[in-house]
């Protein structure tokens, strides 16, 4: 166990919908992660928020969105979906901001869209 | 744009046997992380090597780092089967967003 937190486990929806994933970091951590797992796309990195700022964009689609509160916790706001945004997400937090240490990864969260 | 190779992205071996997954990439980087993920489940931290020359080892597995070459190794000192799993290697890019690059992932299965 990580220490990282995801919830739903599984979501199942429709083309068109919007879904929120959540996320709750490690104790102490102040970085948040998000990405995202699919066997075309391997796994990518999408979005980093570090103490309630963004601070890094990966190959976050305009229909995805995130943030992260004042108590850390972050969620992922994916709308408008598409059969290809079937995916498992996960969710990683570190203490500091520039890398150069372990990201923990959550439990994931498995998305089908149908 | 960074690039992570890894390869074999498919390796079946048996049990007693050494052998060693290749991870290259394609910029300059001295962040470079290993982790393990068993079907279905999430990513465990194995390794995280930050300098040219890095070394470490746990258990049957040691990683490896060449800042130069570019180029990680991830081996296997004979195998057991519950090393059995897909291994991903990913970089940290250096004044880049500080989210990793990862590689396909090599899918290991040891049998007995």
């Amino acid at each position: 166990d990580s220490g990282v937190t995801q919830t739903p486990k599984h979501l199942i929806t429709a083309t068109g919908q919007r879904v929120t994933l959540r996320c709750s970091p490690r104790s102490g951590d102040l970085s948040v992660y998000w990405y995202q797992q699919s066997l075309d796309q391997g796994l990518q990195f999408l979005i980093q928020y570090y103490n309630g700022e963004e601070r890094a964009k990966g190959n976050i689609l305009e229909r995805f969105s995130a943030q992260q509160f004042p108590d850390l916790h972050s969620e992922l706001n994916l709308s408008s979906l598409e059969l290809g945004d079937s995916a498992l997400y996960f969710c990683a937090s570190s203490k500091r901001p520039q890398g150069q240490e372990t990201q923990y990864f959550g439990p994931g969260t498995r998305l089908l869209v149908l | 744009e960074l690039k992570v190779e890894q390869n074999p992205l498919f390796l079946s071996m048996q049990e007693g046997k050494n052998y060693t997954i290749y991870c290259n990439y394609s910029t300059t980087s001295d962040r470079l992380y290993w982790y393990r993920q068993d079907p279905g489940k999430s990513l465990e931290s194995l390794f995280v090597l930050l300098s040219n020359g890095a070394v470490k080892q746990e258990g049957r597995l040691m990683a490896s780092l060449d800042t130069k070459a570019r180029l990680s190794t991830l081996h296997i000192t004979a195998a057991v089967h519950d090393l059995s799993a897909t291994y991903f290697c990913a970089v940290d890019e250096v004044g880049g967003a500080d989210g990793l690059t990862f590689g396909k992932g090599t899918h290991l299965i040891i049998q007995p």
